[in-house]
Protein backbone atom coordinates (compact mmCIF):
# COMPACT_ATOMS: atom_id res chain seq x y z
CA UNK A 1 0.00 0.00 0.00
CA UNK A 2 1.03 3.65 -0.71
CA UNK A 3 2.14 5.13 2.17
CA UNK A 4 4.43 7.71 3.77
CA UNK A 5 7.18 7.54 7.01
CA UNK A 6 7.67 10.63 8.73
CA UNK A 7 10.40 8.62 11.50
CA UNK A 8 11.08 11.59 13.51
CA UNK A 9 7.61 11.57 15.85
CA UNK A 10 9.50 14.54 17.54
CA UNK A 11 12.17 16.96 17.60
CA UNK A 12 13.81 19.97 19.81
CA UNK A 13 16.09 21.79 18.51
CA UNK A 14 17.23 25.21 19.77
CA UNK A 15 16.45 28.87 18.30
CA UNK A 16 18.72 29.59 15.61
CA UNK A 17 19.83 26.09 15.26
CA UNK A 18 19.30 24.45 11.48
CA UNK A 19 16.54 22.21 11.24
CA UNK A 20 15.92 18.53 8.76
CA UNK A 21 12.24 17.31 9.28
CA UNK A 22 12.48 13.61 7.47
CA UNK A 23 10.24 12.18 4.86
CA UNK A 24 9.89 8.86 2.54
CA UNK A 25 7.27 7.96 0.66
CA UNK A 26 6.59 4.19 -0.59
CA UNK A 27 7.76 3.82 -4.64
CA UNK A 28 5.13 5.46 -7.03
CA UNK A 29 6.38 6.57 -10.75
CA UNK A 30 4.81 10.32 -10.37
CA UNK A 31 4.78 11.21 -6.91
CA UNK A 32 2.80 14.79 -5.64
CA UNK A 33 4.84 15.82 -2.41
CA UNK A 34 3.86 18.07 0.13
CA UNK A 35 4.52 19.66 3.80
CA UNK A 36 2.21 21.01 6.10
CA UNK A 37 2.32 23.19 9.54
CA UNK A 38 -0.16 22.74 11.77
CA UNK A 39 -0.26 24.89 15.30
CA UNK A 40 -2.15 23.23 18.16
CA UNK A 41 -6.11 23.30 17.56
CA UNK A 42 -5.68 24.88 14.24
CA UNK A 43 -5.90 22.97 10.50
CA UNK A 44 -3.18 22.72 8.09
CA UNK A 45 -1.17 25.11 6.06
CA UNK A 46 1.03 24.72 3.09
CA UNK A 47 4.05 25.04 3.66
CA UNK A 48 5.13 24.03 0.53
CA UNK A 49 5.13 21.64 -2.49
CA UNK A 50 6.85 19.53 -5.13
CA UNK A 51 5.17 18.33 -8.34
CA UNK A 52 7.96 18.18 -11.09
CA UNK A 53 11.23 20.28 -12.22
CA UNK A 54 13.85 21.66 -10.01
CA UNK A 55 14.41 18.85 -6.91
CA UNK A 56 14.76 21.71 -4.67
CA UNK A 57 11.45 23.67 -3.91
CA UNK A 58 11.24 27.07 -1.14
CA UNK A 59 8.26 27.38 0.35
CA UNK A 60 6.85 30.05 2.87
CA UNK A 61 8.45 31.04 6.46
CA UNK A 62 11.80 30.19 5.06
CA UNK A 63 11.67 26.50 4.41
CA UNK A 64 12.43 24.46 1.83
CA UNK A 65 12.81 20.88 0.65
CA UNK A 66 14.09 18.81 -1.32
CA UNK A 67 12.70 15.90 -3.53
CA UNK A 68 15.78 12.55 -3.96
CA UNK A 69 13.94 10.08 -6.07
CA UNK A 70 16.48 7.89 -5.22
CA UNK A 71 15.87 7.80 -1.82
CA UNK A 72 11.87 8.05 -1.95
CA UNK A 73 12.89 11.07 0.30
CA UNK A 74 11.27 14.84 0.53
CA UNK A 75 13.36 16.50 3.54
CA UNK A 76 12.21 19.80 4.99
CA UNK A 77 14.81 21.86 5.75
CA UNK A 78 15.23 25.21 7.63
CA UNK A 79 18.62 27.13 8.00
CA UNK A 80 17.86 28.98 11.63
CA UNK A 81 14.64 27.90 13.42
CA UNK A 82 12.35 30.44 15.06
CA UNK A 83 10.29 29.72 18.39
CA UNK A 84 7.66 30.56 15.94
CA UNK A 85 8.16 27.71 13.89
CA UNK A 86 7.12 25.30 16.96
CA UNK A 87 4.60 23.10 15.39
CA UNK A 88 3.45 19.90 14.19
CA UNK A 89 4.71 19.19 10.30
CA UNK A 90 2.91 16.79 7.87
CA UNK A 91 4.76 15.14 4.49
CA UNK A 92 1.74 13.81 2.48
CA UNK A 93 2.05 12.55 -1.02
CA UNK A 94 -0.70 11.93 -3.94
CA UNK A 95 0.44 10.00 -6.99
CA UNK A 96 -1.10 9.42 -11.14
CA UNK A 97 -2.27 13.02 -10.98
CA UNK A 98 -1.87 16.24 -8.92
CA UNK A 99 -5.90 15.84 -8.05
CA UNK A 100 -5.52 12.51 -6.46
CA UNK A 101 -6.27 12.62 -2.71
CA UNK A 102 -3.52 12.95 -0.04
CA UNK A 103 -1.55 10.48 1.83
CA UNK A 104 -0.46 11.69 5.24
CA UNK A 105 2.62 10.25 7.65
CA UNK A 106 1.72 10.71 11.08
CA UNK A 107 3.69 13.98 11.43
CA UNK A 108 6.58 15.44 13.58
CA UNK A 109 6.15 17.58 16.79
CA UNK A 110 8.90 20.41 16.47
CA UNK A 111 9.34 21.78 19.66
CA UNK A 112 11.90 24.78 19.65
CA UNK A 113 14.33 25.64 23.15
CA UNK A 114 15.52 29.07 23.89
CA UNK B 1 -11.33 36.39 1.44
CA UNK B 2 -12.17 32.54 0.00
CA UNK B 3 -11.51 29.72 2.41
CA UNK B 4 -12.88 27.08 4.74
CA UNK B 5 -15.68 27.21 7.27
CA UNK B 6 -15.87 25.03 9.52
CA UNK B 7 -18.65 25.17 12.31
CA UNK B 8 -18.63 24.61 15.58
CA UNK B 9 -15.21 24.98 17.09
CA UNK B 10 -15.78 22.76 19.73
CA UNK B 11 -18.85 20.39 20.04
CA UNK B 12 -19.93 18.21 22.79
CA UNK B 13 -22.01 15.32 22.49
CA UNK B 14 -23.80 12.87 24.31
CA UNK B 15 -23.19 9.12 23.92
CA UNK B 16 -26.13 7.75 21.67
CA UNK B 17 -26.76 11.25 20.07
CA UNK B 18 -26.11 11.94 16.45
CA UNK B 19 -23.92 14.96 15.21
CA UNK B 20 -23.68 16.97 12.24
CA UNK B 21 -20.24 18.88 11.80
CA UNK B 22 -20.59 21.46 9.46
CA UNK B 23 -17.83 22.68 6.12
CA UNK B 24 -18.07 25.73 3.85
CA UNK B 25 -16.02 26.71 0.92
CA UNK B 26 -16.61 29.52 -0.97
CA UNK B 27 -13.21 28.50 -3.37
CA UNK B 28 -15.27 27.15 -5.77
CA UNK B 29 -13.33 23.79 -5.09
CA UNK B 30 -15.02 20.55 -6.96
CA UNK B 31 -13.08 17.59 -3.98
CA UNK B 32 -13.67 17.55 -0.77
CA UNK B 33 -12.68 15.83 1.83
CA UNK B 34 -13.39 15.21 5.84
CA UNK B 35 -9.96 13.82 8.06
CA UNK B 36 -10.11 12.75 11.43
CA UNK B 37 -6.82 13.43 13.83
CA UNK B 38 -5.78 11.81 16.71
CA UNK B 39 -2.56 12.13 18.79
CA UNK B 40 -0.25 10.25 17.09
CA UNK B 41 -2.17 8.94 14.30
CA UNK B 42 -1.81 11.65 11.35
CA UNK B 43 -4.67 12.28 9.69
CA UNK B 44 -7.03 9.83 8.61
CA UNK B 45 -9.66 10.01 5.64
CA UNK B 46 -13.04 9.49 6.49
CA UNK B 47 -15.63 10.38 3.54
CA UNK B 48 -14.41 12.44 0.35
CA UNK B 49 -16.38 13.76 -2.67
CA UNK B 50 -14.89 14.98 -6.17
CA UNK B 51 -18.74 16.04 -7.50
CA UNK B 52 -21.81 17.04 -6.44
CA UNK B 53 -24.14 14.00 -5.54
CA UNK B 54 -21.02 11.76 -5.37
CA UNK B 55 -18.92 10.99 -2.61
CA UNK B 56 -17.05 7.97 -1.67
CA UNK B 57 -15.79 5.75 1.47
CA UNK B 58 -12.32 6.62 2.91
CA UNK B 59 -9.98 4.40 5.12
CA UNK B 60 -12.40 4.65 8.34
CA UNK B 61 -16.10 5.53 7.48
CA UNK B 62 -17.50 3.22 9.70
CA UNK B 63 -20.29 5.40 12.06
CA UNK B 64 -20.03 8.44 9.38
CA UNK B 65 -22.48 9.92 7.13
CA UNK B 66 -22.26 12.55 4.53
CA UNK B 67 -24.02 14.18 2.05
CA UNK B 68 -22.96 16.58 -1.04
CA UNK B 69 -26.41 18.36 -2.17
CA UNK B 70 -23.75 21.57 -3.10
CA UNK B 71 -20.99 22.73 -4.07
CA UNK B 72 -19.82 24.50 -1.20
CA UNK B 73 -20.83 22.68 1.48
CA UNK B 74 -20.09 18.70 2.76
CA UNK B 75 -21.26 18.05 6.15
CA UNK B 76 -19.74 15.05 8.44
CA UNK B 77 -22.34 13.12 10.67
CA UNK B 78 -21.35 11.08 13.27
CA UNK B 79 -23.48 8.81 14.35
CA UNK B 80 -24.22 6.57 17.49
CA UNK B 81 -22.76 3.95 15.50
CA UNK B 82 -18.92 5.64 15.74
CA UNK B 83 -17.84 3.65 19.25
CA UNK B 84 -14.79 6.27 20.06
CA UNK B 85 -15.88 9.80 18.38
CA UNK B 86 -13.80 12.19 20.20
CA UNK B 87 -11.17 13.44 18.05
CA UNK B 88 -10.10 16.58 16.08
CA UNK B 89 -11.92 16.75 12.40
CA UNK B 90 -10.70 18.24 9.59
CA UNK B 91 -12.22 19.23 6.60
CA UNK B 92 -10.41 20.22 3.27
CA UNK B 93 -11.15 21.38 -0.01
CA UNK B 94 -9.16 20.97 -3.25
CA UNK B 95 -9.42 22.57 -6.97
CA UNK B 96 -9.66 20.22 -10.03
CA UNK B 97 -6.19 21.75 -11.07
CA UNK B 98 -4.71 20.12 -8.10
CA UNK B 99 -2.24 21.48 -5.85
CA UNK B 100 -2.80 20.14 -2.93
CA UNK B 101 -5.39 21.00 0.25
CA UNK B 102 -6.86 24.10 1.77
CA UNK B 103 -8.08 23.07 5.11
CA UNK B 104 -10.60 24.65 7.97
CA UNK B 105 -9.53 25.02 11.02
CA UNK B 106 -11.24 21.91 12.30
CA UNK B 107 -13.89 20.83 14.72
CA UNK B 108 -13.06 19.46 18.08
CA UNK B 109 -16.05 16.70 18.99
CA UNK B 110 -16.05 15.07 22.53
CA UNK B 111 -18.36 12.28 23.79
CA UNK B 112 -19.79 13.18 27.10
Amino acid sequence: AQSVTQPDIHITVSEGASLELRCNYSYGATPYLFWYVQSPGQGLQLLLKYFSGDTLVQGIKGFEAEFKRSQSSFNLRKPSVHWSDAAEYFCAVTYGGATNKLIFGTGTLLAVQP
Amino acid sequence: DGGITQSPKYLFRKEGQNVTLSCEQNLNHDAMYWYRQDPGQGLRLIYYSQIVNDFQKGDIAEGYSVSREKKESFPLTVTSAQKNPTAFYLCASMSVAGGGYTFGSGTRLTVV
